[in-house]
């Protein structure tokens, strides 16, 4: 299996332009999670889907972050607009059925917002 | 509410020198399970284990063991004669009733060659 895909791997942007970071999970994996690290926060899980439901979104920042699963091969995270702060590396992680089945992350999204 | 600990930000050694990352967790769970991720230079998390609540047996993988002790709520990593290539961030993560991944902070290995 090729493993967790994301694209871009780098992204510059400007400060109130709209981000989209897209993800394809491993063939097969129910469980699907995007996560941010930054130096200040570490790793901080932003919001989870289940077979293409979002479960739990509390780790979301703010409304301005949006996630959706149309289907089970395909996520987006999407920033309207973006700000300086939101600079970060994002990853997807995608698991097994069960969540307590080890995550297999993605190479990672570098995101400046200038 | 969960909580892992590790209190080391930063550890050098030389390499051939054995190295134990410590991990400290904090659950109210009675089945959760414990993680160890590594992050290489290059960026990507690496998943090297998992050990679940009801299991206290240590492991050994190669040059890489670890230590689950229940009655201190710890889960050590320990890298026996180390190598350049093992210099990553390593973290510790616990996965409960939540069904959330809380990841520790982290700990930064460089070995010296």
């Amino acid at each position: 299996d090729a493993g967790v895909i994301q694209s871009p791997r780098h992204e510059v942007t400007e400060m109130g332009q709209e981000v989209t970071l897209r993800c394809k999970p491993i063939s097969g994996h129910d469980y699907l999670f995007w996560y941010r690290q930054t130096m200040m926060r570490g790793l901080e899980l932003l919001i989870y889907f289940n077979n293409n439901v979002p479960i739990d979104d509390s780790g979301m920042p703010e409304d301005r972050f949006s996630a959706k699963m149309p289907n089970a091969s395909f996520s987006t995270l999407k920033i309207q607009p973006s700000e300086p702060r939101d600079s970060a590396v994002y990853f997807c992680a995608s698991s097994l059925v069960a969540i307590y089945n080890e995550q297999f992350f993605g190479p990672g999204t570098r995101l400046t917002v200038l | 509410a969960q909580k892992v600990t590790q209190a080391q930000t930063e550890i050098s050694v030389v390499e051939k020198e054995d190295v134990t990352l410590d991990c400290v967790y904090e659950t109210r769970d009675t089945t959760y399970y414990l993680f160890w991720y590594k992050q290489p230079p290059s960026g990507e998390l690496v998943f090297l284990i998992r050990r679940n609540s009801f299991d206290e047996q240590n492991e050994i993988s190669g040059r890489y063991s670890w230590n689950f002790q229940k009655s201190t709520s710890s889960f050590n990593f320990t890298i026996t004669a180390s190598q350049v290539v093992d210099s990553a961030v390593y973290f510790c993560a616990l996965s409960g009733r939540g069904n959330k991944l809380v990841f520790g902070a982290g700990t930064i290995l460089r070995v010296k060659s």
